[in-house]
């Protein structure tokens, strides 16, 4: 059964780059579309985009122009880099598998933007 | 992008009970949704896929229904372990949009 399993800062400043990865265990990166879904505090979820090991991408287009998605297939993981952070990108940060029905999730990272 | 409400935001209901959630799509999306259960600090799960499938492992209790823009979550017995947020979610179109989510409670 496949796992996923997100690392990250847990604080950061406003006006950084946040940069999350996901390692993927228990099966292979390739042949999947793989996404980043975010939750603020006492809100719902929100898709940021997906990533295709071919290369192509996927963003919401309120997040777009800060966004940019990347993978490792030889480390069997894929990133997440977000610039210019502020306080309203504050949430739970979930790495999932598909680009659609996300069978498969990892447990989650916090990210907290604070000066 | 397509809007997705929920109702309701939340609602409270006994054990046994049959629990009825509805989602409205801002346009057609086919039976390109699904549903996911959200358990606090836990990562979201796939519970219902293509409106009315219901995933690999998932309880039969739970079921799904609908097309074009209305769309029906069902829980034919509340289970206490059924206590979580509920999410219709499109993906007709990118990007991907979720509905505002349903706390159900016991």
């Amino acid at each position: 059964q496949v796992q996923l399993q997100e690392s990250g800062p847990g604080l950061m400043k406003p006006s950084e780059t946040l940069s999350l990865s996901c390692t993927v265990s228990g099966g292979s990166i390739n042949n999947h579309y793989w996404s980043w879904i975010r939750q603020p505090a006492g809100k719902g979820l929100e898709w940021i985009g997906c990533i295709h090991v071919s290369g192509i991408t996927n963003y919401n287009p309120s997040l777009k122009s800060r966004v940019t998605m990347s993978v490792d297939t030889s480390k069997n993981d894929f990133s997440l880099k977000l610039r210019s952070v502020t306080a309203a990108d504050t949430a739970v940060y979930y790495c999932a598998r598909g680009d659609w029905g996300w069978d498969s999730w990892g447990q989650g990272t916090l990210v907290t933007v604070s000066s | 992008d397509i809007q997705m409400t929920q109702s309701p935001s939340s609602l409270s209901a006994s054990v046994g009970d049959r629990v009825t959630i509805t989602c409205q799509a801002s346009q057609d999306i086919t039976n390109y949704l699904s549903w996911y259960q959200h358990k606090p600090g836990k990562a979201p799960k796939l519970l219902i896929y293509d409106a009315s499938n219901l995933e690999t492992g998932v309880p039969s209790r739970f079921s799904g229904s609908g097309s074009g823009t209305d769309f029906t979550f069902t829980i034919s017995s509340l289970q206490p372990e059924d206590i979580a947020t509920y999410y219709c979610q499109q993906y007709d179109n990118l990007p991907r949009t979720f509905g505002g989510g349903t706390t159900v409670e016991i």
